[in-house]
């Protein structure tokens, strides 16, 4: 494809309530993150996944979130029982893994919950 | 793990004035690489730039990587460049995470 896609683009979700982000990356990047941006702030990092193994989740901020990407390209991040300060825009990139390293970021999912 | 300091926080331009953006890394980087966030949130590649330096029409980079810093300029800013810009750098030689700055927001008018 042109460029990372990523779905919903907005998506308002009720306290407690089950959330599913997805992410399309660039075809033949074998690399592919999750990142989060709160308000005001510079990205950080989530989780990390080369083909459909995740290699590093050092990221994630707690046992409710969950990221998948069972067939090395699309990934889901999934987000239960939500809560108020997960309220955030959710950025997806992906990159080669050979070189450059160049990471390209999707337009971002903005999750806002009630 | 890596701090990214950006420097100015915040900018205003006259357009048509050039500016210097700042970014120093507490330790070694690869994988530099500068964005610019539009107002729809979108981060837009500007450089990848572990070392050395790049220009693209008004922007030009500079990475001192022995130094840990890099340098955006914008020469004859226009009111699109507005927005935020941000480095990012991994820790590694390799596919790694990128690591932030806070980013500095620029503001040009006219």
């Amino acid at each position: 494809g042109a460029g990372v896609s990523q779905s919903p683009r907005y998506k308002v979700a009720k306290r407690g309530q089950d959330v599913a982000l997805r992410c399309d990356p660039i075809s033949g990047h074998v690399s592919l993150f999750w990142y989060q941006q709160a308000l005001g702030q510079g990205p950080e990092f989530l989780t990390y996944f080369q083909n459909e193994a995740q290699l590093d989740k050092s990221g994630l901020p707690s046992d409710r979130f969950f990221a998948e990407r069972p067939e090395g390209s699309v990934s889901t991040l999934k987000i239960q029982r939500t809560q108020q300060e997960d309220s955030a825009v959710y950025l997806c990139a992906s990159s080669l893994v050979t070189g450059p390293y160049e990471q390209y970021f999707g337009p971002g999912t903005r999750l806002t919950v009630t | 793990g890596i701090q990214v300091e950006q420097s100015p926080p915040d900018l205003i331009l006259q357009e048509g004035a050039n500016s210097t953006l700042r970014c120093n890394f507490s330790d070694s980087v690869n994988n530099l690489q500068w964005f610019h966030q539009n107002p729809w949130g979108q981060l837009i590649n500007l450089f990848y730039i572990p070392s050395g330096t790049k220009q693209n029409g008004r922007l030009s980079a500079t990475t001192v990587a022995t130094e840990r810093y890099s340098l955006l300029y914008i020469s004859s800013s226009q009111t699109t460049d507005s927005g935020v810009y941000f480095c990012a750098g991994g820790p590694g030689a390799g596919s790694y995470q990128l690591t932030f700055g806070k980013g500095t927001k620029l503001s040009v008018i006219p």
